[in-house]
């Protein structure tokens, strides 16, 4: 059975760090890109980064890049999203979600997590 | 510019059918989209991956229910035989070289 679960979410300042898990089972983990998305509350879906399936290139949405870092450990089957520098407006809950890709390029996404909820508060 | 856009909403009864349009911003009318359904308050589920020629290829366990056709930008979704759990926001999704890109989305009312 494919699956994804993420982990890592919580309460944080604004201004701090953190990290998102993603763990994948039911496939060849090694074999694909993996993407994270976010949806803030009430809001849709918002694409954030992507990951090709062998960590050799990664794309971020404006919004985030120079605050967030998305790794992959193949050998783990684990994704993570690094998180810092954090906003209010980066409060969301945050998914994880395999591409239907192969190669180096993406292809949409095929299966998703089931969520990671993320808020930045003082 | 890539750009993805849906109506905000939609509604039909039980046992019709719908039909959800996904239109492509100009000079994209080539692109692939997918289509993704979300029920109230659970994760996002892939329904298929719709080509410019209005071929698809739809996720395990989606029922035959649910189909897909293109022409030019528009991209659509129809519903056959709407059911009560069919009622959820639908998101389509297109992708470039470095960037994926979500329409607002459409919630459907089933009445």
């Amino acid at each position: 059975q494919v699956q994804l679960v993420e982990s890592g979410g919580g309460v944080v300042q604004p201004g701090r760090s953190l990290r998102l898990s993603c763990a994948a089972s039911g496939f060849t983990f090694s074999s694909y890109g993996m993407n994270w998305v976010r949806q803030a509350p009430g809001k849709g879906l918002e694409w954030v980064a992507v990951i090709w399936y062998d960590g050799s290139n990664t794309y971020y949405v404006d919004s985030v890049k120079g605050r967030f870092s998305i790794s992959r450990d193949n050998s783990k089957n684990t994704l993570y999203l690094q998180m810092n520098s954090l906003r209010a407006e980066d409060t969301a809950l945050y998914y994880c979600a395999k591409d239907d890709s192969s190669g180096w390029y993406t292809d949409g996404f095929d299966v998703w997590g089931q969520g990671t909820m993320v808020t930045v508060s003082s | 510019q890539l750009v993805l856009t849906q109506s905000p909403s939609a509604s039909a009864s039980l046992g019709a059918s719908v039909k959800l349009t996904c239109t492509l911003s100009r000079g994209h009318s080539s692109y692939a989209i997918a289509w993704h359904q979300q029920q109230p308050e659970k994760g996002p589920r892939y329904l298929m991956k719709l080509y410019s020629d209005g071929s698809h290829n739809k996720g395990d366990g989606i029922p035959d229910r649910f189909s897909g056709s293109s022409s030019g930008t528009e991209r659509y979704l129809t519903i056959s035989n709407l059911q009560s759990e069919d009622e959820a926001d639908y998101y389509c999704q297109t992708w470039g070289t470095g960037i994926v890109v979500f329409g607002g989305g459409t919630k459907l009312t089933v009445l």
